[in-house]
C-alpha cells in the first residue's frame, strides 16, 4: 500500500533563517506530487506541483521554492523565511492512471517568529 | 478562474443532529468534486467524491450529490457524532488542470454530546 511521510511534524524558525521540508512517498512510482499551504484564515492554497524528477511548476509567486531530486521525494525550501511563511504545509500525491484523487501527508506546522 | 465557495463556519451541532454544509463552485467544463476532512492536528483525508453530474458520493454516513444545474455539491449527514468534529473542505479538479485541487476555505464543525 502507498504511504506518504512528511517531516518534521512541527518547526519553529526565526525570521531570515533557511527552511527545508521533506516529503517522501512509498509504494508508488512516478507520482504527481503537490505542496499546499494552509495559512490562518486563508484556506488551502496550491504552491507547487511536479509531474516528474526535476519538473516543478509554481502556482503563486512567493518566498519559497521546490525541488524533486528523486522520483518519490519532494522538498520545499526557502533561503530566508518571512513571518508570512507561517502555516501548515501539506504534501500530496496522485498515482498516474489511477484517477484524480490526491492523498495527503500528515503535514508540517511551521511557525516563523 | 476556478473557485469553490462553502458556507462560513463555525457550525456547532448537538449529537444526532442533521448536518448540511453548502458548497458551490465555478469552473469551466465538468470538474470532479471532492469533500476532504481534516481532524484536529492531522492532514487531510478524502471523505467522498463525484466525477459527473448527478453522481452521489458517500462515505461514513456522509453524502453529497453533484448538481450541475446549480453548480453545487452540498455535504449532508443524517445524524452527526462527536467524532465528526473536524474541518470540512469542498474542492474541485478541473479537466486539463494537471489534476490540481482548488479548495474552499473550509468549514469547522463542532459536535457536542
Amino acid at each position: 500500500s502507498q504511504t506518504i511521510h512528511q517531516w518534521p511534524a512541527t518547526l519553529v524558525q526565526p525570521v531570515g533563517s533557511p527552511l527545508s521540508l521533506e516529503c517522501t512517498v512509498e509504494g508508488t512510482s512516478n507520482p504527481n506530487l503537490y505542496w499546499y499551504r494552509q495559512a490562518a484564515g486563508r484556506g488551502l492554497q496550491l504552491l507547487f506541483y511536479s509531474v516528474g524528477i526535476g519538473q516543478i511548476s509554481s502556482e503563486v509567486p512567493q518566498n519559497l521554492s521546490a525541488s524533486r531530486p528523486q522520483d518519490r521525494q519532494f522538498i520545499l525550501s526557502s533561503k530566508k523565511l518571512l513571518l508570512s511563511d507561517s502555516g501548515f504545509y501539506l504534501c500530496a500525491w496522485r498515482t498516474r492512471g489511477q484517477g484524480e484523487t490526491q492523498y495527503f501527508g500528515p503535514g508540517t506546522r511551521l511557525l516563523v517568529l | 478562474g476556478d473557485s469553490v465557495t462553502q458556507m462560513e463556519g463555525p457550525v456547532t451541532l448537538s449529537e444526532e443532529a442533521f448536518l448540511t454544509i453548502n458548497c458551490t463552485y465555478t469552473a469551466t467544463g465538468y470538474p470532479s468534486l471532492f469533500w476532504y476532512v481534516q481532524y484536529p492536528g492531522e492532514g487531510l483525508q478524502l471523505l467522498l467524491k463525484a466525477t459527473k453530474a448527478d453522481d452521489k458520493g458517500s462515505n461514513k454516513g456522509f453524502e453529497a450529490t453533484y448538481r450541475k444545474e446549480t453548480t453545487s455539491f452540498h455535504l449532508e449527514k443524517g445524524s452527526v457524532q462527536v467524532s465528526d468534529s473536524a474541518v470540512y473542505f469542498c474542492a474541485l479538479i478541473r479537466q486539463g488542470s494537471n489534476y490540481k485541487l482548488t479548495f474552499g476555505k473550509g468549514t469547522l464543525l463542532t459536535v457536542n454530546p
